[in-house]
């Protein structure tokens, strides 16, 4: 069976720090990857997606940058972190086509 | 760019009254999607829905696709405590983009 494994769960960073969030999955080949990130009480913003090895596409500019070094990995980075980038960071996966994301269980990142 | 929006956006009921929650979007989608987000934790996907005017049940649960496919919504029959939660629609577009637009959210809380 398919897993979705993300970490860590929780995370507080200071101001200015780099930042590196992993996410990977199991049990199934080439899956389209997604970053979101929810503010609290908040919507679900898409913020990169993947559809293959080194292919990012980037929904929102920010500091925030993504990476999808193997076929079942994709991390969340940024080089300088500010306190807008607080919030809950989830990584999910699909087949693609008609089926529905599978999210990972998320990181609560609280920039201080 | 394509829009999903969800009302109400809070909805407090009585253990074993009725819930709804609407969605709807700008622009026609291919199909929609609904999952469950408990507090604290991550969003579940729920249900799919792909025909014009579809409606599916999952237990107390009614998923209902507009005719036009422009809309949807989610209604619990007899709501229990392990309902609560916040319900999000996701659409995807007519010409078979494969991002999701999540809606705004709908969150439930039960009174005992």
């Amino acid at each position: 069976s398919q897993t979705i494994h993300q970490w860590p769960a929780t995370l507080v960073q200071p101001v200015g720090s780099p930042l590196s969030l992993e996410c990977t999955v199991e049990g199934t080949s080439n899956p389209n990857l997604y970053w979101y990130r929810q503010a609290a009480g908040r919507g679900l913003q898409l913020l990169f997606y993947s559809v293959g090895i080194g292919q990012i596409s980037s929904e929102v500019p920010q500091n925030l940058s993504a990476s999808r070094p193997q076929d079942r990995q994709f991390i969340l980075s940024s080089k300088k972190l500010l306190l807008s980038d607080s919030g809950f960071y989830l990584c999910a996966w699909t087949s693609g086509g008609i089926y529905g994301y599978t999210f990972g269980s998320g990181t609560r990142l609280t920039v201080v | 760019g394509q829009q999903v929006m969800q009302i109400p956006q809070y909805q407090h009921v009585q253990e074993g009254e009725d819930f709804t929650t609407y969605c709807n979007s700008s622009t026609t989608l291919s199909n929609i999607q609904w999952y469950k987000q408990r507090p604290g934790g991550h969003p579940v996907f729920l249900i799919q829905l792909v025909k014009s005017g579809e409606v599916k049940k999952q237990k107390r649960l009614t998923f209902q696709f507009g005719e036009a496919k422009k809309n949807s919504s989610l209604h619990i029959t007899a709501t229990q405590t392990t309902d609560v939660g916040t319900y999000f629609c996701a659409g995807r577009g007519a010409f078979g983009n494969e991002k999701l637009t999540f809606g705004t959210g709908t969150r439930l809380t039960i009174i005992p």
